[in-house]
């Protein structure tokens, strides 16, 4: 069974401040997603990964594959109040549609 | 449609009552997925669906929850004698064929369903 840990599981910072969170796998993934929900509503996609040390920027997002494609991370340089949410990574392997997701972080950002 | 669209969006039932939730997916996306989230926590994976046949029913938690998908488009879950366990935001989403950016599934609203 393939799993996704992600860390850390809750996380509370003020503005301004720089901030990782790590999805981890014992398992090879082909693609690798990661996303961000709000309240009330399903989350959204952000960035899909999909080459082993592949990294993608979006604004002040920063996120990486690892090498061996077991592993990613999402950085946030310099966090907003409205970056704060849950967020959640998702692996799926070529041939198959489906998304094994983790086990989420929930992040929020302080005025 | 322009998105994923689930209905109703919030469903209050009681114990031993039987529901059914419904999902229309984006139009032409042939892989439609449900999950079941509850409160704060990530996503459980409950079934995807390949056109209409559902190669992967292997989160499904119990007989009671079964699901159809018909015509390639609508899918409705449907939960038989609920118990309060099954209190939770139903979640479902689709996505098309596979491409070089990888696989990207776009989700509805979800679904919350209370069991009292």
């Amino acid at each position: 069974t393939q799993l996704l840990e992600q860390s850390p599981q809750f996380l509370s910072i003020q503005e301004g401040e720089n901030l990782t969170v790590y999805c981890n796998s014992s398992s090879v993934f082909s693609s690798l997603q990661w996303y961000r929900q709000e309240p009330g509503e399903g989350p959204v996609l952000l960035v899909t990964v999909v080459t082993g040390g592949e990294v993608k920027k979006l604004k002040r997002l920063t996120f990486q594959f690892g090498d061996a494609r077991k592993d990613s991370s999402l950085h946030i340089t310099a966090a907003q109040p409205g970056d704060t949410g849950l967020y959640l990574c998702a692996g799926s392997n070529s041939g198959t549609y489906k998304y094994i997701f983790g086990t989420g972080t929930r992040l929020k950002v302080l005025a | 449609g322009a998105g994923v669209s689930q209905s109703p969006s919030n469903k209050v039932t009681e114990k031993g009552k039987d529901v059914e939730l419904r999902c229309d997916p984006i139009s032409g996306h042939t892989a439609l997925y449900w999950y079941r989230q509850s409160l704060g926590q990530g996503l459980e994976f409950l079934i995807y669906f390949q056109g209409n046949s559902a190669p992967d029913k292997s989160g499904l938690p119990s007989d009671r929850f079964s699901a159809e998908r018909t015509g390639g488009s609508v899918s409705t879950l449907t939960i038989q004698r609920t118990q309060q366990e099954d209190s939770a935001v139903y979640l479902c989403a689709s996505s098309g064929r596979q491409g070089v950016n990888g696989t990207e599934a776009f989700f509805g609203q979800g679904t919350r369903l209370t069991v009292v």
